[in-house]
């Protein structure tokens, strides 16, 4: 039984490009949360979305940022016209039901050069 | 601002002592508390977790008290080991929430 997956592991990126970040959940969670970690800071929640759906984008910025989970393949992350500021690791994390049951991935490590 | 702190970034604690790591919160609807773990380059890890409607609970080496009248909360491990030397991060969540507030994490250094 897979853990959440998570990739690519690492991904580098110039100022001014796109990002995208996949996760998929684990068998049977249908429910992905996603994450972002800072340096020197704790986790701070982005976005949960379920199938189909943007449940509570509270934590992306208002620009730039998007996320999505469709009926079929990973949920993604996309950040447009990365900029050094978004160089972070960013965790998905995926649950049976709501906040319940969380698993990690391993993350994605952004360097924004 | 920070609902969840984790006040010491570091400990450092012999092997075979107790370690105890520390965690407060502000927000009086959070009813549902983790631990993580976490190694470098890798992803949180669950550890423990705790209702508020408990006080007190254990999972072998792990135990997790909470004190709801003072919003805190701690992590016990006895014995330490070796390899519990990683980043420890308390979360808190709401029932009524979609999402964890984490705090900064405290690196434990369980020395041989």
């Amino acid at each position: 039984n897979a853990g959440v997956m998570q990739n690519p592991r690492h991904l580098v990126r110039r100022r001014g490009q796109e990002a995208r970040l996949r996760c998929s959940p684990m068998k049977g969670h249908s429910h992905v949360y996603w994450y972002r970690q800072l340096p020197e800071e704790g986790l701070k929640f982005m976005v949960y979305l379920q199938k189909e759906n943007i449940i509570d984008e509270s934590g992306m910025p208002k620009e730039r940022f998007s996320a999505e989970f469709p009926k079929e393949g990973p949920s993604i992350l996309r950040i447009q016209q990365v900029v050094r500021g978004d160089s972070a690791a960013y965790f998905c994390a995926s649950s049976p039901q709501n906040t319940y049951g969380y698993t990690f991935g391993s993350g994605t490590r952004l360097t924004v050069v | 601002d920070q609902q969840v702190k984790q006040n010491s970034p570091s400990l450092s604690v012999q092997e075979g002592r107790i370690s105890i790591l520390n965690c407060d919160y502000t927000n009086s609807m959070f009813d549902y508390f983790l631990w993580y773990k976490k190694y470098p380059a890798e992803g949180p890890t669950f550890l423990i977790s705790i209702s508020s409607i408990k006080d007190k609970n254990e999972d072998g080496r792990f135990t997790v008290f909470l004190n709801k009248s003072a919003k805190h909360l701690s992590l016990h491990i006895v014995p330490s080991q070796p390899g519990d030397s990683a980043v420890y991060f308390c979360a808190a969540s709401a029932s009524s929430g979609n999402q964890f507030y984490f705090g900064t994490g405290t690196s434990l250094t369980v020395i041989p």
